[in-house]
């Protein structure tokens, strides 16, 4: 099985860098997805790690180091429009690949 | 129309009611997911259908039943629900070769919001 822990909120102003930890325990591991979700929105990918490092794309990185089961997500020059559901997922190696995903961190970006 | 749609955005039902709820994707994947959101829980997976077989099925109650036609089209059936069951119900779909999915992983449809009265 899988288990996913990540803060249930964060805040910061904007401007501001933040960076949201996420740590899992995993039977079978096969690549670590963040998702961005809006209220009443769908998900929608930011970024994929399968393997250690860090993979950057614009204000967003995100870090995954496998022999500590720990991945964040750094968002900088944060925006009022980043505030969100910011969700760690990670897929397993059976033979549909499915995601499982932790409960979510909000993130609350003030003036 | 591309990416993932989901049918209706907003449903209220009784508990003696039958409802439907629809995903159809336009992206050529090969798999889709229900997947039920409730406040402060994680997403829950529902179901996994790949190339419109059932693969998966999370012990999820018999009132929520699910169908795939076609690669397309994904339903969810319900009957007989608890105010439990309301929630955000995702679907979403993906490219899955050889046991593998893209780097993508899934895109989501909008979900429908379910309140069970």
């Amino acid at each position: 099985g899988q288990n996913i822990d990540q803060p249930t909120e964060m805040t910061a102003t904007e401007g501001a860098i933040v960076q949201i930890n996420c740590t899992y325990q995993t039977s079978g591991f096969n690549g670590l997805f963040w998702y961005q979700q809006h209220a009443g929105e769908a998900p929608t990918f930011l970024s994929y790690n399968v393997l250690d490092g860090l993979e950057e794309k614009g204000r967003f990185s995100s870090f995954l180091s496998r022999s500590k089961g720990y991945s964040y997500l750094l968002l900088k020059e944060l925006q009022m429009k980043d505030s969100a559901s910011y969700l760690c997922a990670v897929r397993d190696n059976s033979g549909y690949s499915t995601l499982t995903f932790g409960k979510g961190t909000m993130l609350l970006v003030s003036p | 129309e591309t990416g993932v749609t989901q049918t209706p955005r907003h449903l209220v039902m009784g508990m003696t009611n039958k409802k439907s709820l629809k995903c159809e994707q336009h992206l050529g994947h090969n798999a889709m997911y229900w997947y039920k959101q409730s406040a402060k829980k994680p997403l829950e997976l529902m179901f996994v259908y790949s190339l419109e077989e059932r693969v998966e099925n999370n012990s999820v109650p018999s009132r929520f039943s699910p169908e795939c036609p076609n690669s397309s089209h994904l339903f969810l059936h319900l009957h007989t629900l608890q105010p439990e069951d309301s929630a955000l119900y995702l679907c979403a779909s993906s490219q899955v070769l050889w046991g593998e999915q893209g780097s993508r992983g899934y895109t989501f449809g909008s979900g429908t919001r379910l309140t069970v009265v």
